[in-house]
């Protein structure tokens, strides 16, 4: 399995302010996906961002973006403008394309606790 | 929401009890995956099933086997259960087009 590293276990932010999640990980590949999920207190797993290797642009959606830095294997999410509702658990994830077996290797997680 | 339903919710089992829990999904998507989550771990994957009989070994697969006879069923076996598979179970599909997956709401167990 991929080695995938969040170094941060807890982080905390003020409402409204800006946050920024580290992950890196190791491969040796060139092709893969890598991903960020978001898991609030209801448990459920969700999808926030998702960027592929050979894409140089960073993946944004709304709030949310990345700074994809390949040849650093680094992959860290930007949350802006945080609300209340980002408190949750996020987990950064890498997909390897060559398999085809299209597995996830999970990091262990960053707990976000937006302050009002 | 992928059209992923897990059952049961929750399950309260003792050691060396069997159990099975089961992943359902609506919209024929070809891969399916079981991952556990920790403390400390985020996920993990069991197994996964590329296909109707096609099923495979993830990174923590000892003591689990699976099964699936049909597209939209994928189930998870405890032969016979212990307390170190206390954890939450996700079920996860791979949509083709994105190759993204999209998660089932979790199964809590609990093994006494």
């Amino acid at each position: 399995a991929q080695t995938v590293t969040q170094s941060q276990p807890e982080m905390s932010v003020q409402e409204a302010e800006t946050v920024t999640l580290s992950c890196t990980y190791d491969t040796s590949e060139n092709n893969y996906y890598l991903f960020w999920y978001k898991q609030p207190p209801s448990r459920q797993m969700i999808l926030v961002i998702r960027q592929e290797a050979y894409k140089q642009q960073n993946a944004t959606e709304n709030r949310f973006s990345v700074n994809f830095q390949k040849a650093a294997k680094s992959f860290s999410l930007k949350i802006s403008d945080s609300q209340l509702g980002d408190t949750a658990m996020y987990f950064c994830a890498f997909m390897k394309l060559k398999s085809n077996d299209y597995k996830l290797s999970f990091g262990a997680g960053t707990t976000v606790t937006v302050r009002a | 929401d992928a059209g992923i339903t897990q059952s049961p919710r929750h399950k309260v089992t003792e050691t060396g009890t069997p159990v099975t829990l089961r992943c359902h999904q609506t919209e024929n998507h070809r891969y399916m995956y079981w991952y556990r989550q920790d403390p400390g771990h985020g996920l993990r994957l069991i197994h996964y099933s590329y296909g109707v009989k096609d099923t495979d070994k993830g990174e923590v697969s000892d003591g689990y086997s699976v099964s699936r006879s049909k597209t939209e069923d994928f189930l998870l076996t405890l032969e016979s259960a212990t307390s170190s598979q206390t954890s939450v179970y996700f079920c996860a599909i791979k949509e083709e087009l994105s190759d993204t997956q999209y998660f089932g709401p979790g199964t809590r167990l609990t093994v006494l």
